[in-house]
């Protein structure tokens, strides 16, 4: 199957810093979805991206589907302590199931 | 409108022992997937059931099995559990087989 390759693997920042991840894949995907998970809990959707060049807003959260199709970044502005957690890309593969990177864990010091 | 919802939130098996999972989609959504999160990682296929049958599979054994009812609801079912199974198991629904998925808070299973 397809891999997504997510950096960084950990990020520690402070509170009001911006934030910005990518993930990489070495084939291409018609979607691209961006999903964060608190300890214990289930993936929660943050943005979907339906077309290339897409870009899309979440409220301080903006997410790119790359023109390429082989990738996908995720900002986060401002950020502040409840933006802790590990932050998932994930692309649906022959048809529906999805593809996951492996995660980017986010640390904000307040 | 109620998400995705599991049962159990945690569970205790002894190796060799059968589980059965519960998921309940979301409102208006047909399609339940299951995937496997060990520690650490992003969750894994399992597999996929739309109109009641299974649609798409992942690399898993055949020990681990599923069933979808009229209502959309989904048993995942392990037998033989191994002290690997011990995961986070997902349950994502979505409007048919192509639609985004949303996910369940999960069930943890712990193999001893």
């Amino acid at each position: 199957g397809q891999q997504l390759n997510q950096s960084p693997q950990s990020m520690f920042i402070q509170e009001g810093e911006d934030v910005s991840m990518n993930c990489t894949s070495s084939s291409i995907f018609n979607t691209w979805l961006w999903y964060k998970q608190d300890p214990g809990e289930g993936p929660v959707l943050l943005i979907a991206l339906y077309k290339a060049g897409e870009l899309t807003s979440n409220g301080r959260l903006t997410a790119q589907f790359g023109i390429t199709r082989k990738d996908s970044f995720l900002n986060i502005s401002a950020s502040i302590p409840s933006d802790v957690g590990i932050y998932f890309c994930a692309g649906p593969e022959g048809g529906s199931r999805l593809t996951f990177g492996e995660g980017t864990q986010l640390t904000v010091n307040p | 409108d109620a998400g995705v919802t599991q049962s159990p939130t945690h569970l205790i098996k002894t190796r060799g022992q059968q589980v059965t999972l519960r998921c309940s989609p979301k409102s208006g959504h047909d399609t339940v997937s299951w995937y496997q999160q060990a520690l650490g990682q992003g969750p894994q296929f399992i597999f996929q059931y739309y109109e009641e049958e299974e649609r798409q599979r992942g690399n898993f054994p055949d020990r681990f099995s599923g069933h979808q009812f009229p209502n959309y609801s989904s048993e995942l079912n392990v037998n033989a559990l191994l002290l690997g199974d011990s995961a986070l198991y997902l349950c994502a629904s979505s409007p048919g087989t192509s639609g985004t998925q949303f996910f369940g808070p999960g069930t943890r299973l712990t193999v001893l």
